[in-house]
């Protein structure tokens, strides 16, 4: 079975800095893996996904992502941190079986300090 | 636009009863899934359905229920044998054999009184 861990539930950083959050997954195949963010009392918003192409994985708001076999990681990261990125960040793995669901972390809640 | 619904936005219900929260997509997308959220907590799975008529138990389907008797709705009932309903209840979809990434909706904040 799958399963992801995100490590630091609450990650600060000031307005121009470099964001790093991270998450480690385990999986027995190939895995797909996603990043999602959610504002407050919405639905989660896809930033970006690794589907077995590059290793190196762009996505919306200026976040990318690199998939790491060796070290089972897919940490998110973001050069210079905006105000707006404020919110919480989940790091997903697809299920291997039929149905195709989603196991989640428990989240990573990112401040941004002016 | 195309997309997911879910209504209402915010449920409240008393101890006993039972609830329906709607979820329909336009994407039309073959799988749909419904997952429960709680504060510092990722999402869990509760019930998911890949084609019309047939839906499959999640990781915590005890007091839950679905229906697929639409393509582009799946409603959940919130029955009164949940006995910590109080959540955050998002649903999502998925297009067929090819689709990899989930697309959400709004969610629904059910609160028990």
């Amino acid at each position: 079975a799958q399963s992801v861990t995100q490590l630091g539930s609450h990650v600060s950083v000031s307005e121009g800095a470099l964001v790093l959050l991270r998450c480690n997954y385990s999986s027995s195949v190939p895995p797909y893996l996603f990043w999602y963010v959610q504002y407050p009392n919405q639905g989660l918003q896809l930033l970006l996904k690794y589907t077995s192409a590059a290793t190196l994985v762009k996505g919306i708001n200026g976040f990318e992502a690199e998939f790491k076999k060796s070290e089972t990681s897919f940490h998110l990261t973001k050069p210079s941190a905006h105000m707006s990125d404020a919110a919480e960040y989940f790091c997903a793995v697809r299920s291997d079986t039929g149905r195709r669901a989603l196991t989640f972390g428990s989240g990573t809640r990112l401040q941004v300090q002016p | 636009d195309g997309g997911i619904t879910q209504s209402p936005k915010y449920l409240f219900r008393k101890e006993g009863q039972n609830v329906t929260l709607s979820c329909e997509q336009n994407l039309n997308h073959d799988a749909m899934y419904w997952y429960r959220q709680d504060p510092g907590q990722g999402l869990r799975l509760i019930y998911y359905s890949q084609i019309v008529n047939d839906f499959q138990k999640g990781d915590i389907a005890e007091g839950y229920s679905v229906s697929r008797e639409k393509k582009e709705s799946f409603p959940l009932t919130v029955t009164s044998a949940q006995k910590n309903p109080t959540a955050f209840y998002l649903c999502a979809s998925r297009a067929g054999a090819t689709g990899n990434e989930q697309f959400f909706g709004p969610g629904t904040r059910l609160t028990v009184l």
